[in-house]
């Protein structure tokens, strides 16, 4: 099955500075990759998504580019506001069969966005 | 639409019972999935339904748990007997199918003492 690896597990930044976190994914079957936030208390929630016949795409201050010759992607932020502190996951999703959009998650990157 | 709506927030049962999670998917979906956030496994997928009908279960832990989608409106996660390391945050999440945002409810903090 589908393998994400998320990098890194924690990310401490100063206000108007970037966030970058990494993912890889192992099945090149999986062809939907989306990004979540989630705040204390609250469930997952996307933020932006990538699918795999676009290198890279962007929306305000947060981009997501992906390779999928190296089987990675990764999550941009610029201009960090503290509001973005939250937990920010990684997920792979594969195509076709009888996967039904089920999504593979990565560990978690815990963003402190220090004022 | 109101998202999806999950019961309860919050359960403390004491090892040995019965629980029942409770899961209203958005209207029109057709895929959903149960998973369970723990420290230390992170984001885990237990099983997921389309159209009412369990496609894949593998991920659930052991025969205790049980999973129904009895209509395209509503589904349950049963433990029974439940168990301490049972305790995490089980969340519901349904989408359109492949490919499409997964919309996640506020989840269930099942404590089991």
């Amino acid at each position: 099955g589908e393998n994400v690896e998320q990098h890194p597990s924690t990310l401490s930044v100063q206000e108007g500075d970037s966030a970058v976190i990494k993912c890889t994914y192992s099945d090149s079957a999986s062809n939907y990759f989306p990004w979540y936030k989630q705040e204390l208390g609250k469930g997952p929630q996307l933020i932006i998504d990538i699918r795999s016949n676009v290198g890279e795409k962007k929306d305000q201050r947060i981009a997501v580019t992906l390779n999928k010759t190296a089987k990675h992607f990764s999550l941009h932020i610029t201009e960090t506001q503290p509001e973005d502190s939250a937990v920010y996951f990684c997920a792979a999703s594969p195509a076709g069969g009888t996967s039904y959009g089920k999504l593979t998650f990565g560990q978690g990157t815990i963003l402190t966005v220090h004022p | 639409d109101a998202g999806v709506i999950q019961s309860p927030r919050h359960e403390v049962t004491e090892m040995g019972q019965e629980v029942t999670l409770r899961c209203k998917p958005i209207s029109g979906h057709n895929s959903l999935f149960w998973y369970r956030q723990t420290m230390m496994r992170g984001l885990e997928l237990l099983i997921y339904f389309n159209n009412n009908v369990p496609i894949d279960d593998s991920g659930m832990p052991e025969d205790r748990f049980s999973a129904k989608m009895p209509n395209a409106s509503f589904s349950t996660l049963k433990i029974q007997p439940s168990e301490p390391r049972d305790s995490a945050v089980y969340f519901c999440a349904s989408n359109l199918g492949q490919g499409v945002e997964a919309f996640f409810g506020q989840g269930t903090r099942l404590t089991v003492v």
